[in-house]
């Protein structure tokens, strides 16, 4: 049971280069997030998902995109880089919006 | 949204005495709260949660309290040991469906040997 695995874990973009991050979870969870964490701002949500197909948007959406296509995978895309981009990714998974959220690895994004 | 302020950002306690993190919430329609420890280099993972119906829980060495009325709840941790090291978030979720989670600021919390 591998829980909620994200790739890739580290990345190193130019500016204006576009990318795409994996969550996959194996809970049949039907929430799922994506976040942002830098330094003294805690977690902040980029865009969440309440189930297969569907997407919303979180705090800080701006420059990035998300797709839900098959119920265990989030994918979270960025269109044109920018060095404010840079920060540690988590998607994270749960039962509800009342239950345990349960987070993957993160990955660490450096825009150049 | 929901809004949720954090206190301290940072918490130093000797090992053995006990740490508190405070949080504040402005949605009062929020009933679900629970607190990640995130290790350095790590994922959060959560540690105890609260229901609104509920003043207070207990786990172990670890407890949070919740005061509905005042809309804060906080995180108690007795005889601290190193390994509670870490950074620690609230959070809170209003009732509803599809409602988000919002998080704290986090505390990173260091506990002197």
């Amino acid at each position: 049971n591998a829980g909620v695995t994200q790739t890739p874990k580290f990345r190193v973009l130019k500016t204006g280069q576009s990318m795409t991050l994996l969550c996959a979870q194996d809970m049949n969870h039907e929430y799922m997030y994506w976040y942002r964490q830098d330094p003294g701002m805690g977690l902040r949500l980029i865009h969440y998902s309440v189930g297969e197909g569907t997407t919303a948007k979180g705090e800080v959406p701006d420059g990035y995109n998300v797709s839900r296509l098959k119920k265990q995978n989030f994918l979270l895309g960025l269109e044109s880089a920018a060095p404010s981009q840079t920060s540690v990714y988590f998607c994270a998974s749960s039962y509800s919006q009342h239950t345990e959220a349960f987070f993957g690895q993160g990955t660490r994004l450096t825009v150049v | 949204g929901e809004n949720v302020e954090q206190h301290p950002s940072t918490l130093s306690v000797q090992e053995g005495d006990s740490a508190v993190i405070k949080c504040t919430y402005s949605d009062s329609a929020s009933n679900y709260f629970p607190w990640y420890k995130q290790e350095l280099g790590k994922r959060p993972q959560l540690i105890i949660d609260i229901r609104s119906n509920v003043g207070e829980k207990k786990d172990q060495r670890i407890a949070v309290t919740l005061n509905k009325t005042a809309k804060h709840f906080s995180l108690h941790i007795t005889e601290t040991q190193p390994e509670d090291s870490a950074v620690y978030f609230c959070a809170a979720t209003p009732s509803g469906g599809y409602q988000k989670v919002t998080f704290g600021t986090g505390t990173k919390l260091q506990v002197i040997p």
